[in-house]
């Protein structure tokens, strides 16, 4: 099977720069995936890793190191709207069998 | 808005009835899943469906019964629950990831399933 390991929370100040940091043990991988979900509301993609290295979208990246099983989600210029629990997802074992981590709630504070 | 549509947003059941939950996409999506969210757990993979065809049962319980009747439709038919079913119930549809190059997918707003 799959596991996933990331925070439980995280508090961080508006503006500043804050990384989520996902580690996973699986077999078969395919890729990381990075979602965003607000209190109430859908989770909601934000980035996927396939290979080795940096994706950047906007204040967001996400990184992935495929030989250390390890993955993070960097927020930059952390705006109060970014307060909602991120979830990694691994896929792995067949393309569309998607494991998700327990969530990070990030917390940012004026 | 996602694209993915899901009823009813809020559902409230007893032990002994039986309902179901609907799931719609029209973005031309090939898979279909359910996943189950409780507070403090990840999100629970249950069905996934792939051309209308169930390729994935994460070991769930047969009082669960998911039904895909076409591309853009999933059900979740839900019969002799038990309080610890109460959970948000959430509905997601990707396209094939050898098209898009990686696994997106899009989820419904869930449904709130409380069972008393």
């Amino acid at each position: 099977g799959q596991s996933l390991e990331q925070p439980s929370e995280v508090t961080a100040v508006e503006g500043a720069i804050v990384q989520i940091n996902c580690t996973y043990q699986t077999s078969g991988f395919y890729g990381l995936s990075w979602y965003q979900q607000h209190d109430g509301g859908a989770p909601t993609f934000l980035s996927y890793n396939g290979l080795d290295g940096l994706e950047e979208t906007g204040r967001f990246s996400s990184f992935l190191s495929r030989s250390d099983s390890y993955g993070y989600l960097l927020l930059q210029e952390l705006q109060m709207k970014d307060s909602a629990s991120y979830f990694c997802a691994v896929t792995a074992g067949g393309y569309q069998k998607v494991t998700f981590g327990t969530g990070t709630k990030l917390q940012v504070i004026p | 808005e996602t694209g993915v549509t899901q009823t009813p947003r809020h559902l409230v059941m007893g032990m002994t009835n039986k309902k179901s939950l609907k799931c719609e996409q029209h973005l031309g999506h090939n898979a279909m899943y359910w996943y189950k969210q409780s507070a403090k757990k990840p999100l629970e993979l249950m069905f996934v469906y792939n051309f209308k065809e169930q390729t994935e049962n994460n070991s769930v319980p047969s009082r669960f019964s998911p039904e895909c009747p076409n591309s853009s439709h999933l059900f979740l038919h839900l019969h002799t629950l038990q309080p610890e079913d109460s959970a948000l119930y959430l509905c997601a549809s990707s396209q094939d990831p050898l098209v898009t190059g990686n696994t997106e997918a899009f989820f419904g707003q869930g449904t709130r399933l409380t069972v008393v």
